[in-house]
């Protein structure tokens, strides 16, 4: 079975620009969330969509933004990129539901801006 | 606000000696903890704890949750080389569905 999906692998972009990350989560998971993961630091949530929703959003700017589709993929978009937001991008895909659940994390983009 | 602290931050052990990972945490809506080792990229799921006092195990590894004293801790006993990665511990909020990590445990296993 294929896990969580992410493209692309890595991604080089300057100060000012935008960009969009891609996601696809476990066959059958209708949750995705997104987290950003700075060098020496643990994930940071950005979003959790369900069912095309906005179910949570962390502390962050509205630069960044996202959107999850019919088909449960999903897209981070990061407008006027700064230096800071130069990370390793995860997605999770999930089955929310009556009880707890686990969390299951693609392979991940690296953003590096200049 | 909530917070995840995680000790100690960094280990250096011999393989075959046993290692304990601490997670403290003030989460609210608090609804299940779960662990996750990080190598080079993803974090890979090892446990979800949801009850106190109920020990999860898979093969070397084991961990328990208190949700008295708001811990939980990750064993890993007859260390091996492969065993060297970061060890992330996240609460789940039930609210937003948001993990809330810990800055995470570097392990090192020395041969």
């Amino acid at each position: 079975d294929a896990g969580v999906t992410q493209s692309p692998t890595h991604l080089i972009k300057t100060r000012g620009q935008h960009v969009t990350l891609r996601c696809s989560p476990i066959s059958g998971h209708k949750s995705v969330s997104w987290y950003q993961q700075v060098l020496g630091q643990g994930p940071q949530f950005i979003f959790q969509y369900y069912e095309k929703e906005e179910r949570g959003r962390g502390n962050f700017p509205d630069r960044f933004s996202a959107r999850q589709f019919p088909n449960y993929s999903s897209e981070l978009n990061v407008n006027a990129l700064l230096l800071g937001d130069s990370a390793l991008y995860l997605c999770a895909s999930s089955t929310p539901g009556q009880g707890p659940n686990e969390q299951f994390f693609g392979p991940g983009t690296r953003l590096t801006v200049l | 606000e909530d917070k995840v602290v995680q000790s100690p931050l960094s280990l250096v052990v011999h393989e075959g000696d046993t290692v304990t990972l601490n997670c403290s945490y003030e989460v609210t809506n608090f609804r299940s903890l779960l662990w996750y080792k990080q190598e080079k990229k993803a974090p890979t799921f090892l446990f979800m704890l949801t009850s106190s006092g109920i020990e999860k195990k898979s093969g070397r590894l084991s961990s328990i949750l208190d949700k008295k004293e708001l811990f939980s801790i990750l064993n890993i006993t007859a260390t091996q080389t492969g065993d060297s990665a970061i060890y992330l511990c996240a609460p789940l909020s039930s609210n937003t569905g948001k993990l809330i990590f810990g800055q995470g445990t570097t392990l090192q296993v020395k041969p």
